[in-house]
């Protein structure tokens, strides 16, 4: 069974440029998480999906963070414009469905913004 | 609101030693707990896991047991090795809750 895909790997910007990540969930999971993880940190949630609706968003920055999984499978990560802070591993993790214990992480997106 | 702390790192140890990872936390009613563990260029894995007060999580020779009573989930190991080098994340998910909570990781470092 294929995992989360996640691309690109890497990523190094300029501040107030733009960037987007993107994620595919294993087959078949309904819900869809963004985490943010700084470094020396532990991830913390951004953004939940289950199928194309959110569930949860409340410590995702919509100043200039946003996020879409319009067909309830792929979904991507918008930053714009990035900040110096925003530089951290963004990992995309799905489980499948909500109420389940175990979610699969992707390997991660490494951004860093100069 | 639910937090979790954890031994900080680094930790290096002898290959064979007894290893301990100390983790309590901090929740509203009784959480589900985890150990993921991060090895070099990949994404988190679950480890292992409990649900209710006095389980025990079990799986590739570490455990972790459920204390109430400490609001604790340490992870142990009676006899490490080189390819268990990795980041070990302790999380907590609150009842009602889908948002996994972790703490800020431990970097485990085994030399032959």
């Amino acid at each position: 069974e294929a995992g989360v895909a996640q691309s690109p790997r890497y990523k190094i910007i300029e501040k107030r440029q733009s960037v987007a990540f993107w994620c595919n969930p294993i087959s078949g999971h309904a819900t869809l998480y963004w985490y943010q993880q700084i470094l020396g940190q532990g991830p913390k949630l951004l953004i939940q999906f289950q199928n194309n609706g959110v569930v949860d968003d409340s410590q995702l920055p919509k100043d200039r963070f946003s996020a879409e999984r319009l067909k309830g499978v792929d979904s991507t990560l918008k930053i714009q414009p990035a900040k110096l802070e925003d530089s951290a591993v963004y990992l995309c993790a799905s489980s499948i469905s909500t109420g389940t214990e175990t979610q699969y992480f992707g390997p991660g997106t490494r951004l860093l913004v100069l | 609101g639910d937090s979790v702390t954890q031994m900080e790192g680094p930790v290096t140890l002898s290959e064979e030693a007894f290893l301990t990872i100390n983790c309590t936390y901090t929740a509203t009613g009784y959480p589900s707990l985890f150990w993921y563990v991060q090895y070099p260029g990949e994404g988190l894995q679950l480890l292992l896991k409990a649900t209710k007060a006095d389980d025990k999580g079990s799986n590739k020779g570490f455990e972790a047991t459920y204390r109430k009573e400490t609001t604790s989930f340490h992870l142990e190991k009676g006899s490490v090795q080189v390819s268990d080098s990795a980041v070990y994340f302790c999380a907590l998910k609150s009842l009602g809750n889908e948002k996994l909570t972790f703490g800020t990781g431990t970097r485990l470092t085994i030399i032959p």
